[in-house]
């Protein structure tokens, strides 16, 4: 079966790192999204990796280990506007089109 | 605009009522999807379609119905809505994944259907 996990919230300081974990369990896996949603809105873009190791934009970076079904998302010098739910979602790509599987996201608040 | 746009940004039905979510994208993108979004469940995939009049069910497909007739349209029907409709729904459109890695997956704003 397909299974995505990580943890329901989380709480950092502003100015320090963050790592949100992911772990996933499929049988067909082509790359892993990582998506920012703030309250009422939709999922915004953040990162995809396909392959292992690490993936760096700015103050955001995304890990993966395909052999070991996990993923991370490392936040650096967090902010305020960093407050809110971080989705995890495997790929698959199928013969009637692609296809993500999300996990249940991960709150997080910064606080002063 | 371009972009993708969903209509309503809200909705209030009665239940038994048919109500239709409408998605719209300029990106002439080959596949769409609508998720439901519940508290506790995160994201789902009720449906998917490769390109017009191609659609298929995904993991919760029970009480709606698709249509595809033009790319860029892919509108949402609840037939007979009931209260564990109730949830926010969110369009999505990639373009073929051959051509970029992941595809490219946007959402749209979302639409908040409250079943009464």
């Amino acid at each position: 079966g397909q299974n995505i996990d990580q943890p329901t919230e989380m709480t950092a300081t502003e100015g320090a790192i963050v790592q949100i974990n992911c772990t996933y369990q499929t049988s067909g896996f082509n790359g892993l999204f990582w998506y920012q949603q703030h309250a009422g809105e939709a999922p915004t873009f953040l990162s995809y990796n396909v392959l292992d190791g690490l993936e760096e934009k700015g103050r955001f970076s995304s890990f993966l280990s395909r052999s070991k079904g996990y993923s991370y998302l490392l936040l650096k010098e967090l902010q305020m506007k960093d407050s809110a739910s971080y989705l995890c979602a495997f790929y698959i790509l199928t013969g009637g089109g692609n296809k993500l599987t999300f996990g249940t996201g991960t709150q997080l608040k910064v606080e002063l | 605009d371009a972009g993708i746009t969903q209509s309503p940004r809200y909705k209030i039905t009665e239940t038994g009522r048919q109500v239709t979510l409408m998605c719209h994208q300029t990106w002439s993108h080959s596949y769409m999807f609508w998720y439901r979004q519940d508290l506790g469940h995160g994201l789902r995939l009720i449906y998917y379609s490769a390109a017009a009049d191609i659609t298929d069910k995904g993991e919760v497909p029970d009480g709606y119905v698709v249509s595809r007739s033009k790319t860029e349209n892919f509108p949402l029907t609840l037939e007979s809505a009931t209260r564990s409709q109730t949830s926010v729904y969110f369009c999505a459109s990639s373009e073929s994944p051959y051509r970029t890695p992941g595809g490219g997956y946007t959402f749209g704003s979302g639409t908040r259907l409250t079943v009464v």
